[in-house]
């Protein structure tokens, strides 16, 4: 079955250091794989996809992602955090398998910036 | 441009009551994907519609149908409702059956 795991819950980071946020997944098919972030009282907005060819992808607000197939994970990544990224990020994971195509969220990280 | 737009913005139902929920995708979206949010979770996978037929389907009961409409609009009917059903429930537009999903503001659906 497909999952998608997001290995901290929680991420606190002063601001302008650099962070990581991981997300591993397991499935048996070609994916297609995303991060979308959730500010504080506002809906989901995508960061940045991954759908074919370079696995290193670049997203908004100067985030990126790198996709390892070899070890199934799609970690999040930004060089340099600001006060205004702490929000919700979600990785998601979209296949189609003999269930039809379907979409996994992770159960999130929430990044804490601190000043 | 307008974005995904759900309705009812928030909804407060008895249990065993039955629930429809509304969706109007981006214009030029074919797809429509509905989607549960419990508090402190991930959004759960509920359906996926893409040219007003079932794509996907996630672990959730038959208690819980959905449709698409000639216009991509999209309902979410959810019969005899339980307590466990409250939740945020985000509806999300894409171009294609493949694409980056673009959410609305979701319907939060209280049961009491």
């Amino acid at each position: 079955a497909q999952s998608v795991t997001q290995l901290d819950s929680q991420v606190p980071v002063f601001e302008e250091a650099p962070v990581e946020l991981r997300c591993n997944y397991s499935s048996s098919v070609s994916v297609y794989l995303f991060w979308y972030v959730q500010y504080p009282n506002q809906g989901l907005q995508l960061l940045l996809k991954y759908l074919s060819g370079s696995t290193l992808v670049k997203g908004i607000n100067g985030f990126e992602a790198e996709f390892n197939k070899s070890q199934t994970s799609f970690h999040l990544r930004k060089p340099s955090v600001h006060i205004s990224d702490t929000a919700e990020y979600f990785c998601a994971v979209s296949s189609t398998n003999t269930g039809g195509f379907k979409t996994i969220f992770g159960a999130g990280t929430r990044l804490f910036v601190k000043a | 441009d307008a974005g995904v737009t759900q309705s009812p913005t928030h909804l407060i139902k008895t249990r065993g009551q039955q629930v429809t929920l509304r969706c109007s995708p981006i214009s030029g979206h074919k797809s429509v994907s509905w989607y549960q949010q419990v508090l402190g979770q991930g959004p759960q996978f509920i359906f996926q519609y893409y040219e007003k037929e079932e794509r996907g389907r996630g672990n959730f009961p038959d208690r819980f149908s959905a449709r698409q409409f000639p216009n991509y609009s999209s309902e979410l009917n959810v019969n005899a409702l339980l307590l466990g059903d409250s939740a945020l429930y985000l509806c999300a537009s894409s171009p294609g059956a493949y694409n980056e999903q673009f959410f609305g503001p979701g319907t939060r659906l209280t049961v009491l």
